[in-house]
């Protein structure tokens, strides 16, 4: 069974700054996609990010981009210039190609942005 | 366009009493999903339906849950009896297999029994 872990529960970036998040997973299949989803207080799951296993570049979105090291099996999130509204737990979340829909999540890292 | 929409957005209960949750996936995906939020147990699976029909339910605790999808646009999950540990944040999500692959959360119910 694939699992996420997210071992940083807690942390803190000022405004404006830049801040990675870590996320390594546990799987045997080489063909899956990597999620990061973003709750905040209103506890609302938005997605921010994915990326596809197969793909070597890194995806980005804006603001968000993601270090996806398969070899590694780690995939962090970098924030670039942090806002106030970044502040949320922070999942990262593992879904097969072919096999199950489901997703497997970490815990979670809880983002405090300070002014 | 209309997000996924769940229904009641809390419930508050009594231990024994059945509790009923409601969700109306993103109008023309084809796969739905319930997941549950526990402080002890994060986000977990506990059922998936793909063209109306149940494929994973690996994640359902027990007998006490049961999950209905009657038609595309409508998914049911319900608890019975409800105890104090069923307590938690419930989402569906939705997401058009093979073609968008994302799934799209809905706001969640949040249910506590007392």
């Amino acid at each position: 069974a694939q699992t996420v872990t997210q071992s940083q529960p807690e942390m803190s970036v000022q405004e404006a700054e830049t801040v990675t998040l870590s996320c390594t997973y546990d799987t045997s299949e080489s063909d899956y996609y990597l999620f990061w989803y973003k709750q905040p207080p209103s506890r609302q799951m938005i997605l921010v990010i994915r990326q596809e296993a197969y793909k070597q570049q890194n995806a980005t979105e804006n603001r968000f981009s993601v270090n996806f090291q398969k070899a590694a099996k780690s995939f962090s999130l970098k924030i670039s210039d942090s806002q106030l509204g970044d502040a949320a737990m922070y999942f990262c979340a593992y879904r097969s190609v072919g096999g199950s829909e489901k997703l497997v999540f970490g815990k979670g890292t809880k983002l405090t942005v300070n002014p | 366009d209309a997000g996924v929409i769940q229904s009641p957005r809390h419930e508050v209960t009594e231990m024994g009493q059945e509790v009923t949750l409601r969700c109306k996936p993103i109008s023309g995906h084809n796969s739905l999903f319930w997941y549950r939020q526990t402080m002890m147990r994060g986000l977990e699976l506990l059922i998936y339906f793909n063209n109306n029909v149940p494929i994973d339910d690996s994640g359902m605790p027990e007998d006490r849950f049961s999950a209905k999808m009657p038609n595309a646009s409508f998914s049911t999950l319900k608890i019975q009896p409800s105890e104090p540990r069923d307590s938690a944040v419930y989402f569906c999500a939705s997401t058009l297999a093979g073609v968008v692959d994302t799934q799209y959360f809905g706001p969640g119910t949040r249910l506590t029994v007392l």
